[in-house]
């Protein structure tokens, strides 16, 4: 079975500012995505960057950039130039690639960013 | 917005008693997820059904059982709720397979068990 950490529970981070996310899971399978999703306070749980495990380059998307450790089995989110609207709490997500609707989450990561 | 949208938004019920949730997917997908996100803590995989039958489950107690009808909606049913039931359910909607799918999440029903 996989498992998916993030070993911080709070992360607080000054606006403009640039602030890193820890993820590390575990898997037997060689071929899997990863995810890192963002819950503000609707409950919404909103995709924010996704990582095909077969791909060596690191997802990018806009101030939201990865650092994907295979062989480590890391995964770490950076996000840079801090937006007020970046607080909220982020998770990090496992799945295999046959099934697109089961996930294995991590306990999350609550982000304050201080104006 | 997803196209998915859950109901209710917040539903109360006393210890004991049956709920159901409800689902509706995004058009063109035909898989929903469902999932226990407990106060402080990350979502646990339920169960998912596809083409109305029950496709995997995750550690939780028959108490929980679902339905997903021919327009690929679902339903979440919970008897016998215990205290600890209280939590915000979330349901995902996707197509199974695929190297591009995606799965999108609907808003929550947050449960309270008295």
């Amino acid at each position: 079975a996989q498992t998916v950490t993030q070993s911080q529970p709070e992360m607080s981070v000054q606006e403009a500012e640039t602030v890193t996310l820890s993820c590390t899971y575990d898997t037997s399978e060689s071929d899997y995505y990863l995810f890192w999703y963002k819950q503000p306070p609707s409950r919404q749980m909103i995709l924010v960057i996704r990582q095909e495990a077969y791909k060596q380059q690191n997802a990018t998307e806009n101030r939201f950039s990865v650092n994907f450790q295979k062989a480590a089995k890391s995964f770490s989110l950076k996000i840079s130039d801090s937006q007020l609207g970046d607080a909220a709490m982020y998770f990090c997500a496992y799945r295999s690639i046959t099934n697109a609707g089961k996930s294995t989450f991590g306990d999350g990561t609550t982000l304050t960013v201080k104006p | 917005e997803t196209g998915v949208t859950q109901s209710p938004t917040h539903l109360i019920k006393t210890r004991g008693q049956q709920v159901t949730l409800r689902c509706s997917s995004q058009s063109g997908h035909n898989t929903v997820s469902w999932y226990q996100q407990a106060l402080g803590q990350g979502p646990q995989f339920i169960f998912q059904y596809y083409r109305e039958e029950e496709n995997g489950r995750g550690n939780f107690p028959p108490r929980f059982s679902g339905l997903q009808f021919p327009n690929y909606s679902s339903e979440l049913n919970v008897n016998a709720l215990e205290l600890d039931d209280s939590a915000l359910y979330l349901c995902a909607s996707s197509r199974l397979q695929g190297s591009n799918t995606e799965a999108f999440f609907g808003q929550g029903t947050r449960l309270t068990v008295v």
